[in-house]
């Protein structure tokens, strides 16, 4: 079954730093585009990072600078180091499997950021 | 930037009824546009794909039309388990993708 599972998440006080983990099951992380997408409480959908097949990596203006997106392709899992986290970082992480469109999904993470 | 516009923000329909959602990128975005479900405390769900395709497993009665700078997702007849919020989303400008804001769809 072709599956994304997503831990890590946390309460965390700002400036404070947290690693996501997505493990994936059914696909090889390192042969896929791989995204981050966030969703604030009560909220859109904010694309956040993606990691290309080739190890490209590109990122949001809201993070670029502060979070760091990779892949460990012995444990076939994807990773989201955010550093210097703020408020408005506070949401549900999603990683996705990502061609153009973001076809599997992982179930979400949740991270706050408060003191 | 491109920028993706999403109306209505909200909607309220009755059961059966013919639903349409419309997104408006702010350029030419040919057909790199995708539609989403997410109920609630859910992950979203792809359903459509390049506009107007259907994904695997989704059911007939959404479809997806539209290329350039205007598109509409249309649920032919509504049913109860279709009560969710639904997304728009362009990849015209790779590595950039962006969302719509959103149409929370409700039951009449």
């Amino acid at each position: 079954e072709v599956q994304l599972v997503e831990s890590g998440g946390g309460l965390i006080q700002p400036g404070g730093s947290l690693r996501l983990s997505c493990a994936a099951s059914g696909f090889t992380v390192s042969s896929n585009y791989m995204s981050w997408v966030r969703q604030a409480p009560g909220k859109g959908l904010e694309w956040v990072s993606v990691i290309y097949s080739g190890g490209s990596t590109y990122y949001a203006d809201s993070v670029k600078g502060r979070f760091t997106i990779s892949r460990d392709n012995s444990k076939n899992t994807l990773y989201l180091q955010m550093n210097s986290l703020r408020a408005e970082d506070t949401a549900v992480y999603y990683c996705a499997r990502t061609s153009g469109a973001f076809d599997i999904w992982g179930q979400g993470t949740m991270v706050t950021v408060s003191s | 930037d491109i920028q993706m516009t999403q109306s209505p923000s909200s909607l309220s329909a009755s059961v059966g009824d013919r639903v349409t959602i419309t997104c408006q990128a702010s350029q030419d975005i040919s057909n790199y546009l995708n539609w989403y479900q997410q109920k609630p405390g859910k992950a979203p769900k792809l359903l459509i794909y390049d506009a107007s395709n259907l994904e695997t497993g989704v059911p007939s009665r959404f479809s997806g039309s539209g290329s350039g700078t205007d598109f509409t997702f249309t649920i032919s007849s509504l049913q109860p388990e279709d009560i969710a919020t639904y997304y728009c989303q362009q990849y015209d400008n790779l590595p950039l993708y962006t969302f719509g804001q959103g149409t929370k769809l409700e039951i009449k």
